[in-house]
């Protein structure tokens, strides 16, 4: 079983509606977790972390957490061109990460 | 700006000659990482280091050296290397951030050097 997985894409929305990416984890002592963005040809960037069960809204992004389920969302309100990217759920444990292998978003205009 | 930067950040290099990737945070971060992407695959991880101590090393072919002289420098060094060993190679620093009572780690990955080997 893979340590982290996220739901398959690519995943296509039109502009301004939300797109809604799932992350689940085997590791249940994880402690932290985090959600990138990456572009094409570009390094990952850190656009939203969690750590306790419950939501955590951050401008047009809200991830969700729940430990019971081992399971991390990402929700992208009012999706805009400019949030095509890949988005990667990464899990803490101590000093280690693992990624997920990433869901590919394209926002149609 | 992470904070995090690399250098080179393209690196050509035949499969004879030897490299090195170096990777320089003044974050006050105490935790470093190497990643290896390679097209269309997740993020591998490749070594970690923590107070300058090397704390994991994911079974990566031994022509691949680190090198961590203090926590803010971390090194790659490269020989030998094959032409499959073409990817974006990542490196990442982790902190320690106080956010109300509690700790809370922050992350940041550099720009990465996209590596080609021939």
């Amino acid at each position: 079983q893979k340590e982290v997985e996220q739901n398959s894409g690519p995943l296509s929305v039109p502009e301004g509606a939300i797109a809604s990416l799932n992350c689940t984890y085997s590791d249940r002592v994880s402690q932290s977790f985090f959600w990138y963005r990456q572009y094409s040809g570009k390094s990952p960037e850190l656009i939203m972390s969690i750590y306790s069960n419950g939501d955590k809204e951050d401008g047009r992004f809200t991830a969700q957490l729940n430990k019971a389920s081992q399971y991390v969302s990402l929700l992208i309100r009012d999706s805009q061109p400019s949030d095509s990217a890949t988005y990667l759920c990464a899990v803490k444990n101590d000093y280690k990460l693992s990624f997920g292998a990433g869901t590919t978003v394209t926002v149609r205009a | 700006e992470t904070g995090v930067t690399q250098t080179p950040r393209h690196l050509v290099m035949g499969m004879t000659n030897k490299k090195s990737l170096k990777c320089e945070q003044h974050l006050g971060h105490n935790a470093m990482y190497w990643y290896k992407q390679s097209a269309k695959k997740p993020l591998e991880l490749m070594f970690v280091y923590s107070l300058e101590e090397r704390v994991e090393n994911n079974s990566v072919p031994s022509r691949f050296s680190p090198e961590c002289p203090n926590s803010s420098h971390l090194f790659l060094h490269l020989h030998t290397l094959q032409p499959e060993d073409s990817a974006l190679y990542l490196c990442a620093s982790i902190g320690r951030r106080r956010a109300r009572l509690l700790e809370r780690e922050t992350q940041y990955f550099g720009p990465g050097t996209r590596l080609l080997v021939l």
